[in-house]
């Protein structure tokens, strides 16, 4: 079966450029995360999407950042305009079903991104 | 608020060696806890978990017990191989959302 999809895989760019990436969740899970990964400061959760609609948006740093999820099979994070410290690895991860405690998380191999 | 706190790495063992690596949390209620495991350049793979007090997760010979009373998550793994190498996440689930410790990198030496 095919997991979580994430592109690109790496990104360099210089600041001030828009970057966008992108999410394909597992087919039939209806929840999808995004998560930031640094040295500094671990994994954060950004944003998590319950059937397509943002659900917790509180750990988007700032107003930069904006995910979107058209639909089911699709999601994307995108940095506008992208600044040095927004180098990291950010992840996508997909689950069954929000509501129900006991199932976890599948992750995408993450896109590690790297801000000039 | 809710939180999870692992022991600080890296952890550098020997082949066969025990290994332990703490996990201690604070939330309100009954969270799941989990275990995941992330490998160089990968993204992060769950290892066990345990939805209720005295659950025990099992999964490739690591082991962890839901502790209420210390409020504990401990991985444990009897004898470690090189391939186990990797950073060891500890979390707990609550509202649908994951939160995770810091990470413990395990590095393991033939």
């Amino acid at each position: 079966d095919a997991g979580v999809i994430q592109s690109p895989r790496h990104e360099v760019t210089e600041m001030g450029q828009e970057v966008t990436l992108r999410c394909k969740p597992i087919s039939g899970h209806n929840s999808l995360f995004w998560y930031r990964q640094t040295m500094m400061r671990g994994l954060e959760l950004l944003i998590y999407f319950n059937n397509n609609v943002p659900i917790d948006d509180s750990g988007m740093p700032e107003d930069r950042f904006s995910a979107k999820m058209p639909n089911a099979s699709f999601s994307t994070l995108k940095i506008q305009p992208s600044e040095p410290r927004d180098s990291a690895v950010y992840f996508c991860a997909s689950s069954p079903m929000t509501g129900d405690s006991n199932q976890p998380q599948h992750f995408g191999d993450g896109t590690r991104l790297s801000i000039l | 608020g809710d939180s999870v706190t692992q022991m600080e790495g890296p952890v550098t063992l020997s082949e066969e060696a025990f290994l332990t690596i703490n996990c201690t949390y604070t939330a309100t209620g009954y969270p799941s806890l989990f275990w995941y495991v992330q490998y160089p350049g990968e993204g992060l793979q769950l290892l066990l978990k345990a939805t209720k007090a005295d659950d025990k997760g099992s999964n490739k010979g690591f082991e962890a017990t839901y502790r209420k009373e210390t409020t504990s998550f401990h991985l444990e793994k009897g004898s470690v191989q090189v391939s186990d190498s990797a950073v060891y996440f500890c979390a707990l689930k609550k509202g649908g959302k994951l939160i995770f410790g810091q990470g413990t990198e395990l590095s393991v030496k033939p």
